[in-house]
């Protein structure tokens, strides 16, 4: 069983629509939750960052983490075009120094 | 600006041939790490580095080489006994070693 699971996709959803992305895991000690956007043959972006559990919002993106179920979630609000890439879900643990990455999820936002 | 800065974008070699991947970071950062990304497939850890003159295999460190002689500098050696290369690399960093880490551009390298 891998650490991080995240199902691959492709998730294709017409514009405007609130997508949701997932992953869960297996190790209880992880402590730090990250989202990162990855456009076609470029770096991946952090998107949001967040630390134990709960809710973060920035802008149109929604992070929540529940660490009861080990399960993690990305909302994105009125979905737009530009918001097509791979989005990757990332823990880690203090003192871990390594950060486990889920395989990414293919999104298409059509216009 | 600050950054992190990998050279060259793309990398053309011959079997047989080492290549020497740059990532350069101006953000400050004690750790920084190399990852190599093949299409379909997640990230996989080839070194890491939480500190100057220190670093630790990743996951897949066979055939490949890092030095970590400045804060600031993390190149990747790709010797000829790394059996399938052809793959985009990525050179990240963190401040700390936790939590986030920052990504550079990357680098496609191509095995002729």
């Amino acid at each position: 069983q891998k650490e991080v699971e995240q199902d691959p996709g492709p998730l294709s959803v017409p514009e405007g629509a609130i997508v949701s992305l997932n992953c869960t895991y297996s190790n209880s000690a992880f402590q730090y939750f990250m989202w990162y956007r990855q456009y076609s043959r470029k770096g991946p972006e952090l998107l949001m960052y967040t630390y134990s559990s709960g809710n973060k919002e920035d802008g149109r993106f929604t992070a929540q983490v529940d660490k009861s179920s080990k399960y993690i979630s990305l909302f994105i609000r009125d979905s737009q075009p530009s918001d097509s890439a791979t989005y990757l879900c990332a823990m880690s643990y203090t003192g871990g120094f390594k950060t486990i990455f889920g395989a990414g999820t293919r999104l298409f936002v059509k216009a | 600006d600050g950054g992190i800065t990998q050279s060259p974008k793309y990398l053309f070699r011959k079997e047989g041939q080492n290549v020497t991947l740059s990532c350069e970071q101006n953000l400050n950062h004690d750790a920084m790490y190399w990852y190599r990304q093949d299409p379909g497939q997640g990230l996989r850890l080839i070194y890491y580095s939480q500190i100057v003159n220190d670093f630790q295999k990743g996951d897949i460190a066979e055939g490949y080489s890092v030095s970590r002689e400045k804060k600031e500098s993390f190149p990747l050696t790709v010797t000829s006994a790394q059996k399938n290369p052809t793959a985009f690399y990525l050179c990240a960093s963190s401040p700390d070693g936790d939590g986030e880490q920052f990504f550079g551009p990357g680098t496609r390298l191509t095995v002729l």
